[in-house]
């Protein structure tokens, strides 16, 4: 069965200051990774994606991520957060088509 | 940019009433899903629609819920009985095709009393 793991539930970092989010996956054949964003009251955004190939993959918002299969991981960076980055972000595996499943999501605090 | 809709924002209903929750997916969109995130917890998926009919269904995705695509535009999620434990967000997701990503709408938050 698929699964997520986000370790990081909360992360306060200052703005301007570098930022890395964490994110784990369990899933049997080769993964379709996302990360999305939830800022308050709104609906998930898509940030990124990796299907295949270059395993550092760029997104919207500065924001980029990279894939490591020896580690079954696919953690997010951006170098210079912003207050409005301010936001939940899941980390998502499945089946482009069918079912995602997503990990638990990390909340990220933004001191001014 | 297209983007998915999502009706109401907020609905409040009684326990054992019938909700309709409306999506209207990204026009060119062939594939449509549905999740749920209750308070606190993780995203989960429910079902997923192509073509009329349910491609896959999650075990939450009992006989209390339905789905159907009424008009070219729309795509709906009913709960015939609504029980306090389906109080949450509900998602609602389209894509271009099995190798495309979801996108997502605003949400649905239910409240059930």
């Amino acid at each position: 069965a698929q699964s997520v793991t986000q370790p990081d539930i909360h992360i306060t970092v200052s703005e301007g200051a570098s930022l890395e989010l964490r994110c784990n996956y369990s899933y049997g054949a080769t993964p379709y990774l996302f990360w999305y964003v939830q800022s308050p009251g709104q609906g998930l955004q898509l940030l990124l994606k990796y299907f295949s190939g270059d395993t550092l993959v760029q997104g919207i918002k500065g924001f980029e991520a990279e894939f490591k299969r020896s580690q079954s991981s696919f953690n997010l960076r951006k170098p210079s957060v912003h207050w409005s980055d301010a936001a939940e972000y899941f980390c998502a595996v499945g089946p482009a088509g069918n079912k995602l499943t997503f990990g638990g999501g990390t909340r990220v605090l933004v001191k001014p | 940019e297209p983007e998915v809709t999502q009706t109401p924002s907020h609905q409040v209903t009684q326990m054992g009433q019938e909700v309709i929750l409306r999506c209207v997916p990204i026009s060119n969109h062939l594939y449509f899903y549905w999740y749920r995130q209750i308070l606190g917890q993780k995203v989960e998926f429910l079902v997923s629609f192509y073509n009329n009919e349910i491609s896959e269904k999650s075990e939450i995705f009992d006989d209390q819920f339905s789905v159907e695509r009424p008009d070219g535009s729309n795509f709906t999620l009913k709960i015939r009985s609504t029980k306090l434990e389906d109080s949450a967000m509900y998602f609602c997701a389209s894509s271009e095709g099995t190798v495309y990503e979801q996108y997502f709408g605003p949400g649905t938050r239910l409240t059930v009393t």
